[in-house]
């Protein structure tokens, strides 16, 4: 199965500023999700984006895919000191059908 | 977290010895997994179930077992645990796979072996 590579490792910002944060994959995929961990809990599920959508929102959130480059970014507009958590990227299909596998994600640390 | 529970939270154990961990759900999801997590590594999946009493191999299933006798109850086991099953241990569920697979989370269970 396939996992998504994040970049950066980690990314500290302030209170207000935006957060991007990168993701890279190898083979073909069905859709591509968004995950938040918070400290010491499981994780959360942001968003998906399917392979025929190049961008989506929800809330505070973008997505954008590039199948092309086989990459994903996810923002984060106007961070708040909540948002510190890690993300993951999980690249669904192919191999990974029904089996996600995550990286190590992106360490993201909102400064009040 | 959506109606899964894991339990213990946490457990200390000696190498040698069996471990089980429970994931019990209450969403009545098909489709459950278990995974670990490391420093350097992310989340590695161990085994999984697409049913009752079908379960299958993940990418680091050596050294562990499972089984799936109903929906609601995913058991993983250590059979004889090392001090590389350190680890924290994640179960998840979900309720389809494909175009619309959301995996949820339980909270994780901290297993350390000494």
């Amino acid at each position: 199965s396939q996992q998504g590579e994040e970049d950066p490792q980690a990314l500290s910002i302030q209170e207000g500023e935006n957060a991007t944060m990168n993701c890279s994959y190898k083979t073909s995929i069905n859709n591509l999700q968004w995950y938040r961990q918070n400290s010491g809990r499981g994780l959360v599920h942001l968003i998906l984006i399917r392979s025929n959508e190049r961008e989506k929102h929800s809330g505070r959130l973008r997505v954008t895919l590039d199948t092309s480059k086989k990459s994903s970014s996810l923002l984060i507009t106007a961070s708040r000191a909540a948002d510190t958590a890690s993300y993951f990227c999980a690249p669904a299909g192919g191999t990974s059908y029904g089996k996600l596998t995550f990286g190590q994600g992106t360490i993201l640390t909102v400064h009040p | 977290d959506a109606g899964i529970t894991q339990s213990p939270r946490h457990k200390v154990t000696e190498t040698g010895t069996p471990v089980t961990l429970r994931c019990h759900q209450t969403e009545n999801h098909r489709y459950m997994y278990w995974y670990r997590q490391d420093p350097g590594h992310g989340l590695r999946l161990i085994h999984y179930s697409y049913g009752v009493k079908d379960t299958d191999k993940g990418e680091v299933s050596d050294g562990y077992s499972v089984s799936r006798s109903k929906t609601e109850d995913f058991l993983l086991t250590l059979e004889s645990a090392t001090s590389s099953q350190t680890s924290v241990y994640f179960c998840a569920i979900s309720e389809s796979i494909g175009a619309n697979e959301k995996l949820f989370f339980g909270s994780g269970t901290q297993l350390s072996v000494l």
